[in-house]
């Protein structure tokens, strides 16, 4: 069973700046089954990447995929306010741990 | 617009079965993959697994062998059985769509809170 670890488990960041986040797999993946999700207090989460790279329908292009193998990174460009949150990866089937983004 | 809504008992008693239902609207239920996902309050998302139009299944293997689903095209419906229960499955249940056999979900139900307790 493939295991995925999310890195950091918590980025304190100010609007307007760059967050790198990490989801490392225990073994070599392929990169159309990763996918990243977001999510925000008593919401479900919402599909952001698809296929490691490729934006979901009405995501804005701050948000970005990138990776293969085992190492894979979400960047958000320029931190909104809405941006905030929880974000996920899963591959096929189990999520990794989350990584919050939260107001430095 | 497809939307999937859980039903199901919010409480059950420890060591019987959690029984949910999820409703999808606006979109047949055929020809993708419907998922479980859950979250105990203040932690992250488990996958629970999920199941094909045509009845075929993948479970997580942690919880392989206290897990049922089941699809109804007729009713445009499925179901998950989770037998055994403990406090340690207390979680809110989301039900899923998987756009295809990649696993990645594009449209979630609300979710629906279970507390198991007595």
């Amino acid at each position: 069973e493939i295991v995925l670890t999310q890195s950091p488990g918590t980025l304190s960041l100010s609007p307007g700046e760059r967050a790198t986040l990490s989801c490392r797999a225990s073994q070599s993946v392929s990169s159309s089954y990763l996918a990243w999700y977001q999510q925000k207090p008593g919401q479900a989460p919402r599909l952001l990447i698809y296929g490691a790279s490729s934006r979901a329908t009405g995501i804005p292009d701050r948000f970005s995929g990138s990776g293969s193998g085992t190492d894979f990174t979400l960047t958000i460009s320029r931190l909104e306010p809405e941006d905030f949150a929880v974000y996920y990866c899963q591959q096929y089937g189990p999520f990794g741990g989350g990584t919050k983004v939260e107001i430095k | 617009q497809v939307q999937l809504q859980e039903s199901g008992p919010g409480l059950v008693k420890p060591s019987e079965t959690l029984s949910l239902t999820c409703t999808v609207s606006g979109g047949s239920i055929s020809s993708y993959y419907w998922s479980w996902i859950r979250q105990p309050a203040g932690k992250g998302l488990e996958w629970i697994g999920r199941i094909y139009t045509s009845g075929s299944t993948n479970y997580n293997p942690s919880l392989k062998s206290r897990v049922t689903m089941s699809v109804d095209t007729s009713k445009n419906q499925f179901s998950l059985k989770l037998s055994s229960v403990t406090a340690a499955d207390t979680a809110v249940y989301y039900c899923a769509r998987a756009y295809d056999s990649r696993g990645w979900v594009d449209y979630w139900g609300q979710g629906t809170l279970v507390t198991v307790s007595s």
